[in-house]
């Protein structure tokens, strides 16, 4: 079956630096992308990785190593706002999103 | 950027009714519209996909007569859940793909609440 693997729940300090991982089993591989959801909202792009290495944005950076099947999301100087949930997913042939179960952020002050 | 505007935003309706969940994308043609269903503190799940001018691919276990899936334009795209039940209470997603690029991007939800 196909299947993404993240940790349910992480907890960091506020202004601190943290890394949510996400592993993938999946029979075809079209790209990782991380979202960010708000309790109550939809998912927001994050960021999208199609090959190996790191992409930054801002506060925020993605990381892929395909021969690994993984990949991480690394949030910088962490904002009480970026208390959400956090889902890896996956792109198959077909287009469609494989998502992981979402990690939730809990930040402290 | 691209927006997809879905509507409405809440609803509550009675056992029985049929409710209509419309997402329009506002300045990009949406080729693919992906309908998602999510439940509190779970991922989203897919419920099917839909092309413009054609029938919708429904996930296993979704009931395609209960979940119609209208497609006709290539802004929009229209989720009616038929006869609803209490069990039908959730949080709907629609999300969009166009044209070109690797890019998914959301309707804000439907929040269906069913008494």
């Amino acid at each position: 079956g196909q299947s993404l693997e993240q940790p349910s729940e992480v907890t960091a300090v506020e202004g601190a630096i943290v890394q949510i991982n996400c592993t993938y089993q999946t029979s075809g591989f079209y790209g990782l992308s991380w979202y960010q959801q708000h309790d109550g909202g939809a998912p927001t792009f994050l960021s999208y990785n199609a090959l190996d290495g790191l992409e930054e944005t801002g506060r925020f950076s993605s990381f892929l190593s395909r021969s690994d099947s993984y990949g991480y999301l690394l949030l910088q100087e962490l904002q009480m706002k970026d208390s959400a949930s956090y889902f890896c997913a996956v792109r198959d042939a077909s287009y469609q999103l494989i998502w992981g179960a979402g990690t939730k952020l809990i930040i402290k002050p | 950027g691209a927006v997809v505007s879905q509507h409405p935003s809440r609803v509550i309706c009675k056992s029985g009714t049929s409710v209509k969940i419309e997402c329009r994308s506002l300045d990009f043609q949406a080729t693919t519209m992906f309908w998602y269903r999510q439940f509190p503190k779970q991922s989203l799940m897919l419920m099917a996909t839909s092309n413009e001018g054609s029938k919708a691919t429904y996930e296993q276990g979704v009931e395609k007569d209960k979940f119609l899936i209208n497609h006709a334009s290539l802004t929009l795209s229209t989720l009616t859940v038929t006869s609803a039940h209490p069990e039908d209470s959730s949080f709907y997603i629609c999300s969009a793909r166009g044209e070109q690029g690797n890019g998914y991007t959301f309707g804000s939800g439907t929040r269906l609440t069913v008494v």
